[in-house]
């Protein structure tokens, strides 16, 4: 079956510019979480969504960094006014509700600041 | 809070070498351990896991066993092939949000 997909696969901006990152789960799958990999901080978590909700949102960097979920599927990750650290790449993953611990991860969005 | 130390690489072998890739973890309950490897220009992909004390996870030829004492997880394979060059990332979860703390990642270049 289909796995987590996201898009864009790159996007480069301006710095001072708003970007949305959109993730796709596995269908079926209640849990979404979001991470970011950089040189610099290796692998960070950002958010946790359980269906709709966000419970866990302890990883988001700053107040420029968003997260909504809507239908317990698509969820979007808006960085705004993004600065030339916010460039990474941010990977999304989901899990099954018989299988909470493992999670599937997506190829990730490679962010670019100029 | 809670951590997980990788061994820093690269770690360089040769085709048919024995691998151990060190990890070790910090954390104040029972975490679930994993591995998950990233291929040249890929995602991340689970190895294998581990839920408990004393399991092994195992695929691919890769095993790790979930040791208490040591607080460890090392990552083993008998004999790597050019094709297991790759990053590896150990990586524990344990709350109720199961978010996933990683190591730093070691980077596995196997020489023909």
């Amino acid at each position: 079956g289909a796995g987590v997909s996201q898009s864009p696969s790159n996007k480069v901006t301006e710095k001072g510019k708003d970007v949305e990152l959109r993730c796709d789960p596995i269908s079926g799958h209640t849990a979404l979480y979001w991470y970011r990999q950089s040189l610099g901080q290796g692998l960070e978590f950002l958010i946790y969504f359980q269906g709709n909700s966000a419970p866990d949102k302890s990883g988001l960097p700053s107040d420029r960094f968003s997260a909504e979920r809507t239908g317990g599927s698509v969820s979007t990750l808006t960085i705004q006014r993004t600065q030339q650290e916010d460039s990474a790449v941010y990977l999304c993953a989901s899990s099954p509700p018989t299988s909470k611990e493992t999670q599937y991860f997506g190829p990730g969005t490679r962010l670019l600041v100029l | 809070g809670d951590s997980v130390t990788q061994m820093e690489g690269p770690v360089t072998l040769s085709e048919e070498a024995f691998l151990t890739i060190n990890c070790t973890y910090t954390a104040t309950g029972y975490p679930s351990l994993f591995w998950y490897v990233q291929y040249p220009g890929e995602g991340l992909q689970l190895l294998l896991k581990a839920m408990k004390a004393d399991d092994k996870g195992s695929n691919k030829g890769f095993e790790a066993t979930y040791r208490k004492e040591t607080t460890s997880f090392h990552l083993e394979k008998g004999s790597v092939q050019v094709s297991d060059s790759a990053v590896y990332f150990c990586a524990l979860n344990m709350d109720s949000s199961y978010k996933l703390i990683f190591g730093s990642g070691t980077r596995l270049l196997v020489r023909p």
